[in-house]
């Protein structure tokens, strides 16, 4: 059975603080890992990566896979506020189209 | 460009009842899945649909099911509600069907009385 683990479910830090959420997966015939931001409904989207050992930034958040050690990271750097939410990190299979399977996702709180 | 819309935004049901939600992808996606967020399950997959055919289907009873028109809009339809279909529903739309970078709509909370 295909499975999606993240790790911490939940996180609270202060402003400023760096944070690094981790991603790990079991699934047959893996394609690519996604992360999204979830705030109040529509959870939208981070990064989609593919490759082994490429880091994906955008502003202050990165990403990278490891494709041997099936797991993905999710820095955040100098934290604020706004970067409440849960993180989300999924799986897509080369075999199953645009189906996601799911982490638990991460609580993150970020106080002033 | 516009995103993903779904309809409508809330729905108070009584058990029993039946109920039509919809989803419009981004102009040229002809992928749509659907998904079922709940806090005790998080996202779980319920079904995908590429050209008007369902490509994938997750492990959710028969209640479940939808549909897409040709111009890829999308309906799932929940009968015979129970107060367990409590959730909100999420509706994603993707470019093709080969595994691109999903969008999601804002979702349907369904409340089941």
């Amino acid at each position: 059975e295909d499975k999606v683990v993240q790790s911490p479910l939940s996180l609270v830090v202060h402003e400023g603080d760096t944070v690094t959420l981790n991603c790990s997966y079991e699934v047959t015939n893996f394609r690519s890992l996604l992360w999204y931001k979830q705030e109040k409904k529509a959870p939208t989207f981070l990064f989609m990566l593919t490759s082994s050992g490429i880091e994906k930034k955008s502003g202050r958040l990165s990403s990278i896979l490891d494709k041997k050690e099936l797991f993905s990271i999710l820095n955040i750097t100098a934290t604020q506020t706004g970067d409440s939410a849960i993180y989300l990190c999924a799986v897509l299979k080369e075999t199953s189209g645009s189906r996601l399977t799911f982490g638990e996702g991460t609580q993150l709180t970020v106080n002033p | 460009k516009a995103g993903v819309t779904q309809t409508p935004r809330y729905l108070i049901k009584t058990r029993g009842q039946q109920v039509t939600l919809s989803c419009s992808p981004i102009s040229g996606h002809r992928s749509v899945s659907w998904y079922q967020q709940t806090p005790g399950q998080g996202l779980q997959f319920l079904f995908e649909y590429f050209s008007e055919t369902q490509r994938n289907k997750g492990n959710f009873p028969g209640r479940f099911s939808g549909r897409q028109f040709s111009n890829s809009r999308s309906e799932m339809n929940v009968s015979t509600l129970e107060l367990g279909d409590s959730a909100l529903y999420l509706c994603a739309s993707s470019h093709t069907n080969w595994g691109t970078e999903a969008f999601f709509g804002q979702g349907t909370r369904l409340t089941v009385v």
